[in-house]
């Protein structure tokens, strides 16, 4: 059975670089997967934020994605994002699954973190 | 892109059925049949329920069920237990290798 695990600061200070790691077991981050980020603002609701494959290949939400990079580790079977220039407006519980690639399915889901934008 | 929209709220008896509308355009919704579920109870994380329109992954109750007819989406639940409380959230592609979710419904079962 797949798990995912985020793990990165909880607090970033307003124009800083936000930056999450998505730690997989139970299966390989080279599989035919694509794997994902997903955020919710408190009280709100969920955003894709981007995904990507094991190759490198990447793709995000037109409306971050000039903010956002995606990386994946393949030698410790994780996979990354950062987004820079944060904002309040970036808090949220971030998430990762895995799924994607032309289909909304995400069928494995880390528990969440929470990231609070503030000085 | 902006979210797909779903009313805030939706409400019945236990054993009722209740219906959740997921309304969209033909850049999303009505342009492909990549329609997904998911419910999110508090604090948790959300669950996939229903996906390509109406195809349930293996553990999900066979009284949630998923339609699509235009560029509107819907999710039924059939036999509402208090287990469904819970908020839900469709999404959908929307081109260009993006995804749009829905604003969310909170489900109450009274």
């Amino acid at each position: 059975q797949v798990q995912l695990q985020e793990s990165g600061p909880g607090l970033v200070k307003p124009s800083g670089t936000l930056s999450l790691t998505c730690a997989v077991s139970g299966a390989s981050i080279t599989s035919i997967d694509w794997w994902s980020w997903v955020r919710q603002p408190p009280g709100k609701g969920l955003e894709w934020i981007g995904e990507i494959f094991h190759t490198g290949k990447t793709n995000s939400n037109p409306s971050l994605k000039s903010r956002v990079t995606l990386s994946v580790d393949k030698s410790q079977n994780q996979f990354s994002l950062m987004l820079t220039s944060v904002t309040a407006a970036d808090t949220a519980v971030y998430y990762c699954a895995r799924g994607g690639h032309y289909t909304p399915v995400w069928d494995s889901w880390g528990q969440g973190t929470l990231v609070t934008v503030s000085s | 892109q902006s979210a797909l929209t779903q009313p805030a709220s939706v409400s019945g008896s236990p054993g009722q059925s209740i219906t959740i509308s997921c309304s969209g355009t033909s850049s999303d919704i009505g342009g492909y049949n990549y329609v997904s579920w998911y419910q999110q109870h508090p604090g948790k994380a959300p669950k996939l329920m229903i996906h390509t329109v109406s195809n349930r992954p293996s553990g999900v109750s066979y009284r949630f069920s998923g339609s699509k007819s235009g560029n509107t989406a819907s999710l039924t639940i059939s036999g509402l237990q208090a287990e469904d409380e819970a908020d839900y959230y469709c999404s959908s592609y929307a081109s260009s290798s993006a995804y749009v979710f829905g604003t969310g419904t909170k489900v109450t079962v009274l």
